[in-house]
């Protein structure tokens, strides 16, 4: 299995720019999240699904879309970037493990708006 | 906004000490989780915490929630080089996926 993958690894945008970072999981979790990362803040969740088909904001939603067609993509679209985007981005995808969900993370997308 | 803060910041240590990272909320939390992650990693999974005054033990690492389910701390035993990265703790308080992380503790332990 590969677990969760994600593209780019990096990216640099200007200002203005849309595009969309890529995320996969191959271990048929029904849960999926974004998440940003910022120095001194932790991990702030972006956007989540429950299930295809089905999402909801998290924490920082704004200026970020998401959709869930499949059970295995979760794709995260900025549709107009700006320099306070500039982040580490997250997927993660987890599951119910009886005592909480456990989170398997992706390697992660170093984005810089410029 | 639920808040974990967590303490302290950084952590710099000599190979064989002993250290205690702490987590503290105002909120009740369902469960409690402790992440360590490397440079350019995701985070990776320690151990969940769901039950008030639970000790989980994991080789030198000691996890504690406290009786209230609001804190918990991370106690590493004769911390090793390879021991050093970032610790995470993070919150549930609905059952599901919205999970709160702290700030993060850099830990770093010199041989």
């Amino acid at each position: 299995n590969a677990g969760v993958t994600q593209t780019p690894k990096f990216q640099v945008l200007k200002t203005g720019q849309s595009m969309t970072l890529q995320c996969a999981q191959d271990m048929n979790h029904e849960y999926m999240s974004w998440y940003r990362q910022d120095p001194g803040m932790g991990l702030r969740l972006i956007h989540y699904s429950v299930g295809a088909g089905i999402t909801d904001q998290g924490e920082v939603p704004n200026g970020y879309n998401v959709s869930r067609s499949t059970t295995e993509d979760f794709p995260l679209r900025l549709l107009s970037a700006a320099p306070s985007q500039t982040s580490v981005y997250f997927c993660a995808s987890s599951y119910w493990a009886g005592e909480g969900n456990e989170q398997f993370f992706g390697p992660g997308t170093r984005l810089t708006v410029l | 906004t639920q808040l974990l803060e967590q303490s302290p910041q950084f952590l710099s240590i000599q190979e064989g000490e002993n250290l205690t990272v702490y987590c503290n909320s105002s909120s009740v939390f369902s469960s409690l989780q402790w992440y360590r992650q490397e440079p350019g990693e995701g985070p990776v999974l320690l151990v969940t915490v769901v039950t008030g005054g639970e000790v989980k033990k994991l080789k030198r690492l000691t996890f504690q929630f406290g009786d209230a389910r609001k804190d918990s701390s991370l106690h590493i035993t004769a911390a090793q080089p390879g021991d050093t990265g970032l610790y995470l703790c993070a919150g549930d308080w609905e059952y599901g996926n919205k999970l709160v992380f702290g700030a993060g503790t850099i830990l770093r332990v010199k041989s």
